[in-house]
C-alpha cells in the first residue's frame, strides 16, 4: 500500500523479552518519527531520523530502547528487558518537508506491545 | 521547549452542531506550525488542518477550521455540521520551523456526536 506500514499489529511478550518493531514509511520520505502513545495519553516523541541518521534520540526513555534506519527506509524500534511499563501503543510516522502542506507527517496504525 | 494544553478530555456534540475543540501551545519559537489530528478508534492518527504561525488568515479544509489567536497562543480546532463518523480523539499538535524539530502533541479530546 501507500501508506505507512508497521508490523506487528499486536505483541504480547513477558516481562525481560526482546522485542522489534518495525516500521516501513512512505517510499520517498525522507523524515521517520518513533513516538509511543500510552493509554488516553498523547503520542510522545521518541525518536526521528533524517535519512539513515538519528537526528534527535532525546525521547528515548532510556538505554533499553534503541532504534535503527540502516539503508534510510525501513526503521526498527528494539526494546530490551521489556518491563510492564512499556506497555503502549508504538506509532510510526514519515514525511518530507518538500511535501504536502508543511510536511506534515503519515502515521502508521501502530503496534500495540503489551508486557505481561 | 514546546508545550500543548487540551483541556477537555471529553466533548459532546449533537450531530450537524458546531464544536470548538481547544488548544492552547507555549513556544518560544518565531516560525511554527498548528496541526490538528483525529484518531479514530482504529488507531491511526489522521492529519485534519496546518496553520502556520506567519499565516495570516485561519485555516480551513473542508468542515474543518481553525481558529488562530498569535498574541493568545491558542489554536482552536471549529468543527462545522457534525457528523456521527467524527466520533474520535482529537490532538493537537505543533512543531517550529526550524532544522530538525519534532512534533509535540497535547492529550487530546475525545468528541463524541450523538444523533
Amino acid at each position: 500500500g501507500a501508506g505507512v506500514s508497521q508490523t506487528p499489529s499486536n505483541k504480547v511478550t513477558e516481562k525481560g523479552k526482546y522485542v522489534e518493531l518495525r516500521c516501513d514509511p512512505i517510499s520517498g520520505h525522507t523524515a521517520l518519527y518513533w513516538y509511543r502513545q500510552s493509554l488516553g495519553q498523547g503520542p510522545e516523541f521518541l525518536i526521528y531520523f533524517q535519512g539513515t541518521g538519528a537526528a534527535d534520540d532525546s525521547g528515548l526513555p532510556n538505554d533499553r530502547f534503541f532504534a535503527v534506519r540502516p539503508e534510510g527506509s525501513v526503521s526498527t524500534l528494539k526494546i530490551q528487558r521489556t518491563e510492564r511499563g512499556d506497555s503502549a501503543v508504538y506509532l510510526c510516522a514519515s514525511g518530507d518537508r518538500g511535501r504536502g502542506v508543511a510536511g506534515e507527517l503519515f502515521f502508521g496504525e501502530g503496534s500495540r506491545l503489551t508486557v505481561l | 521547549a514546546q508545550k500543548i494544553t487540551q483541556t477537555q478530555p471529553g466533548m459532546f456534540v449533537q450531530e450537524k452542531e458546531a464544536v470548538t475543540l481547544d488548544c492552547t501551545y507555549d513556544t518560544s519559537d518565531q516560525s511554527y506550525g498548528l496541526f490538528w489530528y483525529k484518531q479514530p478508534s482504529s488507531g491511526e492518527m489522521i492529519f485534519l488542518i496546518y496553520q502556520g504561525s506567519y499565516d495570516e488568515q485561519n485555516a480551513t479544509e473542508g468542515r474543518y477550521s481553525l481558529n488562530f489567536q498569535k498574541a493568545r497562543k491558542s489554536a482552536n480546532l471549529v468543527i462545522s455540521a457534525s457528523q456521527l463518523g467524527d466520533s474520535a480523539m482529537y490532538f493537537c499538535a505543533m512543531r517550529a520551523n526550524s532544522g530538525y524539530s519534532t512534533l509535540t502533541f497535547g492529550k487530546g479530546t475525545m468528541l463524541l456526536v450523538s444523533p
